[in-house]
């Protein structure tokens, strides 16, 4: 156990929906990052947050928004679903705005656009 | 643009031999390298990382390597076991004032008994 929870698992839905993917980060740790792993690709950087600041954002999509709460836990919302949205979603954390030590990741949640 | 890349998606070794993972990228503004190890249905996971101020950093039998002349960096195991097989992820961190990694497509490492 990372110490980074996300929930849920696994995800199936349908096209034209909207989901959201909840994560808690490591106690103590202030920033909070969500990647997008598509098939065959590398983690590609969706957003980061630090203490409820959006602190960064990667190439997320316009149908896709995030938010840090003031308990720290963070939820990505993914609207007007597409099959091409179907991937793994990591969310990870640390304790600084950089990312000096490394992340901690999440084990993602498996989302299936049908 | 794919600023950093693992050419080889796949490595097969042997127990106890060497396992060299190599990565590339074109961003010479990075400043900060990491490796990620990452197990199916689990996260990835830090294994080690290097500045750009340096060109080896090792832990136990985990070494990272760095040409910034060349823009490569690599991975080295020693010796190899069966419990790093695993798919390793190489990513790259600018100089700017946020938490942000670029990540290479993966290598997946075999290691065979």
């Amino acid at each position: 156990d990372s110490g980074v929870t996300q929930t849920p698992k696994h995800l199936i839905t349908a096209t034209g929906q909207r989901v959201t993917l909840r994560c808690s980060p490591r106690s103590g740790d202030l920033s909070v990052y969500w990647y997008q792993q598509s098939l065959d690709q590398g983690l590609q950087f969706l957003i980061q947050y630090y203490n409820g600041e959006e602190r960064a954002k990667g190439n997320i999509l316009e149908r896709f928004s995030a938010q840090q709460f003031p308990d720290l836990h963070s939820e990505l919302n993914l609207s007007s679903l597409e099959l091409g949205d179907s991937a793994l979603y990591f969310c990870a954390s640390s304790s600084n705005d950089r990312n000096l030590y490394g992340y901690t990741f999440g084990s993602g949640t498996r989302l299936t656009v049908v | 643009d794919q600023q950093v890349k693992q050419n080889s998606p796949s490595l097969s070794v042997q127990e106890g031999r060497i396992s060299i993972l190599n990565c590339d990228y074109t961003n010479s503004m990075f400043d900060y390298f990491l490796w990620y190890k990452k197990y199916p249905a689990e996260g990835p996971t830090f294994l080690i990382s290097i500045s750009s101020i340096k060109d080896k950093n090792e832990d136990g039998r985990f070494t990272v390597f760095l040409n910034k002349s060349a823009k490569h960096l690599s991975l080295h195991i020693v010796p190899s076991q069966p419990g790093d097989s695993a798919v390793y992820f190489c990513a790259a961190s600018g100089s700017s004032n946020t938490g942000k990694l670029i990540f290479g497509q993966g290598t997946t490492l075999q290691v065979k008994p």
